[in-house]
């Protein structure tokens, strides 16, 4: 099955500065590159994904980019603000359809 | 147009009860999924669906778990009995058919007692 890692587990940031956060997965079948973003109490939220055709996309200021070779793709927000905090959780997917959660990072941004 | 609604939100049972959550999806999804999330972790799928058929459980533990989706819409998810350990929060998600963008619920959160 797929192994699926999330790093860091947590990142705190200061209101204003850049966030990363990587995923590698061990399914070289994966084709859908998603990230999802979880609020205290709700279910969690798709923000962004890529294909794997595509190597990086952009949504304002949030973008993903993928390294199919190395098996990792990666989530960015610039600018953060503090409603950027939140758990994040990557979950690559195959071909058929099985999404793979990772275990999640806590992002806290400081004002 | 509504999300994914999820009933009921909370649910405090004691051990050995049985338990039910019930999903509605996205209207037109055809795939259906239930996740399980203990705290401080992601969400682990139990079952998944596509119309009426469970393509995916090779997650939900059977002895104690049963789902359904009756008419491919719809779906419960039980638990007799319950244990300790089944606290958690019970998530539905649904998409389209070959498209990979899941839906949330926000969950039910159950805690055995």
């Amino acid at each position: 099955g797929e192994n699926v890692e999330q790093h860091p587990s947590t990142l705190s940031v200061q209101e204003g500065d850049s966030a990363v956060i990587k995923c590698t997965y061990s399914d070289s079948a994966s084709n859908y590159f998603p990230w999802y973003k979880q609020e205290l109490g709700k279910g969690p939220q798709l923000i962004i994904d890529i294909r794997s055709n595509v190597g990086e996309k952009k949504d304002q200021r949030i973008a993903v980019t993928l390294n199919k070779t190395a098996k990792h793709f990666s989530l960015h927000i610039t600018e953060t603000q503090p409603e950027d905090s939140a758990v994040y959780f990557c979950g690559p997917t195959d071909s058929w359809g099985k999404l793979q959660f990772g275990a999640g990072t806590q992002v806290v941004v400081t004002p | 147009e509504a999300g994914v609604v999820q009933s009921p939100r909370y649910k405090i049972i004691e051990k050995k009860q049985p338990v039910a959550f019930w999903c509605n999806p996205i209207s037109g999804h055809n795939t259906l999924y239930w996740y399980r999330q203990n705290l401080g972790q992601g969400p682990e799928l139990l079952i998944r669906y596509e119309n009426e058929e469970a393509v995916d459980d090779s997650q939900l533990p059977k002895d104690r778990f049963s789902a359904e989706r009756l008419k491919g819409v719809d779906s419960t998810l039980k638990i007799q009995p319950a244990e300790l350990g089944d606290s958690a929060v019970y998530l539905c998600a649904s998409s389209l058919i070959l498209r990979n963008e899941a839906f949330f619920g926000q969950g039910t959160r159950l805690t055995v007692v």
